[in-house]
């Protein structure tokens, strides 16, 4: 079956680096997401992007989280400068269409210290 | 403003029934999806309603009445396995995300 691929599974970084977690989509997928869950706490939605913009993004997603789908398979998130509070796990998920159930990836565990 | 309310936890014995609520109050709704998501993974996607009634997916059910902002999941046969937390989220009406609840942590006893 499909899946949602994420790469890497654990990234340590300090605070004010930057990161980008990636993510390859299932392959006839149109409709691409970043939520985020920090540890305890429930699935938060970030940002949606479909037709090579995004179509809509939350309150968490400020200035310092873009996306980008450089190519015709991968999806990233990035965070320019990392706040300890970024900490989380990070997944990604697609569907064939908008009101289709969402796939997730096995998400990106991201420690700031 | 949007809510959706679970129960934190509940505990179950093996090859017993559990049925897990959810109720939301949300601006708009077009969709409501119940989610497995055992410890350190992903999200799994289990069943998804959008018109009210039961729908049934082998040893799992869920149930919407969209007049009571009300939904359940129910877990038949129970097994060690199913052991997780089951997430309700609701679909916004005016777009394609999905708002979750905090879920329902699910113990299966021997």
């Amino acid at each position: 079956e499909p899946e949602v691929t994420q790469t890497p599974s654990h990234q340590v970084t300090q605070m004010g680096q930057e990161v980008i977690l990636r993510c390859v989509p299932i392959s006839n997928h149109l409709y691409f997401y970043w939520y985020r869950q920090i540890l305890g706490q429930k699935v938060e939605f970030l940002v949606s992007f479909y037709n090579n913009e995004i179509s809509e993004k939350s309150e968490i997603f400020d200035d310092q989280f873009s996306v980008e789908r450089p190519d015709g398979s991968n999806f990233t998130l990035k965070i320019r400068s990392t706040k300890l509070e970024d900490s989380a796990m990070y997944f990604c998920a697609s569907s064939d269409r908008g009101q289709a159930p969402l796939h997730f990836g096995n998400g990106t565990r991201l420690t700031v210290t | 403003g949007q809510n959706i309310d679970q129960p934190t936890e509940m505990t179950a014995t093996e090859g017993a029934i559990v049925q897990i609520n959810c109720t939301y109050q949300t601006s708009g709704f077009n969709g409501l999806f119940w989610y497995q998501q055992h410890a350190g993974e992903a999200p799994t996607f289990l069943s998804y309603n959008v018109l009210d009634g039961l729908e049934e997916k082998g040893r799992f059910s869920s149930f919407l009445s969209r007049s009571k902002g009300y939904s359940y999941l129910l877990l038949k046969e129970l097994q060690m396995k199913d052991s997780a937390s089951y997430l309700c989220a609701v679909r916004d009406e005016n777009t394609d995300k999905l708002i979750f609840g905090t879920g329902t942590r699910l113990q299966v006893f021997p």
